[in-house]
């Protein structure tokens, strides 16, 4: 299994352009998350999926667009880069049990740049 | 919506001394509170847990205790060794999402 895997591992972009963010995890896991880390603010929830055809914001959505793939893919978009967004980006899954217990699996996180 | 706290920012302490880092946090609804470590320039990895229903729960040199009635959850590590020199974060659940705290860097001193 290779867990939760994530690409691109780095990207810069210019102001104003988009591009997506990849994640896909193979242990059958339900809930999908997207955050986000940056010095000194921790890790803040941008968007969440609890299961397969559902989405819902989180604690900093402002900027992006997710969309729940299938079961095993939940890719984040940035319509229009800011520099703001410059920060590393860190895909999570959990198992399927309680909605509010469980370990987070998390990727080997992007770090995006934007220019 | 739920709000969690975690001091100190950092934390630096003599090989074999303990370290505490206390988290509170908001949402008298949440009823999971993990903790993960973070080492540099990796991804976070779960160290411990507790359930609301539980006070305290020890995994050899880590524990973690909690007062739900002043919202207050601690991560305590024993015997501190260099290893353990990393980031921590504690979070606090509520359906579906897990709210962190801003992290502790914890540095082991030789």
């Amino acid at each position: 299994n290779a867990g939760v895997t994530q690409t691109p591992k780095f990207q810069v972009l210019k102001t104003g352009q988009s591009m997506t963010l990849q994640c896909a995890q193979d242990m059958n896991h339900n809930s999908m998350y997207w955050y986000r880390q940056d010095p000194g603010m921790g890790l803040r929830l941008i968007y969440y999926s609890a299961s397969e055809g559902t989405t819902d914001k989180g604690e900093v959505p402002n900027g992006y667009n997710v969309s729940r793939l299938n079961k095993r893919e939940f890719s984040l978009r940035l319509e229009s880069a800011a520099p703001s967004q410059t920060s590393v980006y860190f895909c999570a899954s959990k198992p399927p049990g309680q909605p509010n217990t469980g370990e987070l699996f998390f990727g080997e996180g992007s770090r995006l740049t934007v220019l | 919506g739920e709000n969690v706290e975690q001091h100190p920012s950092t934390l630096s302490v003599q090989e074999g001394d303990s370290a505490v880092i206390k988290c509170t946090y908001s949402d008298s609804a949440s009823n999971y509170f993990p903790w993960y470590k973070q080492e540099l320039g990796k991804r976070p990895q779960l160290i411990i847990d507790i359930r609301s229903n539980v006070g305290e729960k020890k995994d050899q040199r880590i524990a973690v205790t909690l007062n739900k009635t002043a919202k207050h959850f601690s991560l305590h590590i024993t015997e501190t060794q260099p290893e353990d020199s990393a980031v921590y974060f504690c979070a606090a659940s509520i359906p579906y999402k897990y709210i962190f705290g801003t992290g502790t860097r914890l540095k082991v001193l030789a």
